[in-house]
């Protein structure tokens, strides 16, 4: 089976601006998690869709959105982006039957 | 909310040496994982955890799960240069709900050869 995919896997942004970010979940695989990597703060979990519905969420503000669509495929949304937006985007989806979180490669945000 | 603690941030050792990083919980855990990411890599799933005192070998890497599954260790005996890279342990929420993945800071490991 192929693996996660994120696109783009490279992003450079000015202040202000807003992205979209897209995930391609494993053949079958139904969940999908959204976390944001920094030196400084690890691994922050943002959010977890299943079957189209937003299952969980972390704490960040507003700006970051998310949704699934009916192939199981995920984008994320930062608008008015800020400096400290910059940072590796990681998606990560499992399937019903284990807990297992298949990363994709990541999609490296710099926000100038 | 959950938080999940994880030390050490940073840890150095001659290769050989065993090596160990810790994981707690501010609460009770439905499971616990461990992840590995090597430099420039993304995190790659090693084991998950369910049962309270569990323990789980995989070749030179041992896993334990806290009787109260609020906390885990992963001990690595003899390091090899190959075990470089950035351990994060994933607390799953207990509860009735399906509770958030929450990841430790994190563990750097350096093998110094």
């Amino acid at each position: 089976k192929a693996g996660v995919t994120q696109t783009p896997r490279y992003l450079i942004k000015t202040r202000g601006q807003q992205v979209t970010l897209s995930c391609s979940p494993i053949s079958g695989h139904r969940s999908v998690s959204w976390y944001q990597q920094t030196p400084g703060q690890g691994l922050q979990f943002l959010f977890e869709y299943f079957s189209e519905t937003q299952r969980n969420k972390g704490n960040f503000p507003g700006r970051f959105s998310g949704r699934q669509f009916s192939n199981s495929r995920s984008e994320m949304n930062v608008s008015t982006l800020e400096l400290g937006d910059s940072a590796l985007y990681l998606c990560a989806s499992s399937s019903t039957l284990t807990d297992t979180q298949y990363f994709g490669p990541g999609t490296r945000l710099t926000v100038l | 909310g959950q938080q999940v603690m994880q030390i050490p941030q940073y840890q150095h050792v001659q290769e050989g040496e065993d090596f160990t990083t810790y994981c707690n919980s501010s609460t009770t855990l439905s499971n616990i994982q461990w992840y590995k990411q090597r430099p420039g890599g993304h995190p790659v799933f090693l084991i998950q955890l369910v049962k309270s005192g569990e323990v789980k070998k995989q070749k030179r890497l041992t896993f334990q799960f806290g009787e109260a599954k609020k906390n885990s260790s992963l001990h690595i005996t003899a390091t090899q240069t190959t075990d470089v890279g950035t351990y994060f342990c994933a607390g799953r929420g207990g509860g009735t709900s399906y509770g958030k993945l929450t990841f430790g800071q994190g563990t750097i490991l350096t093998v110094h050869p």
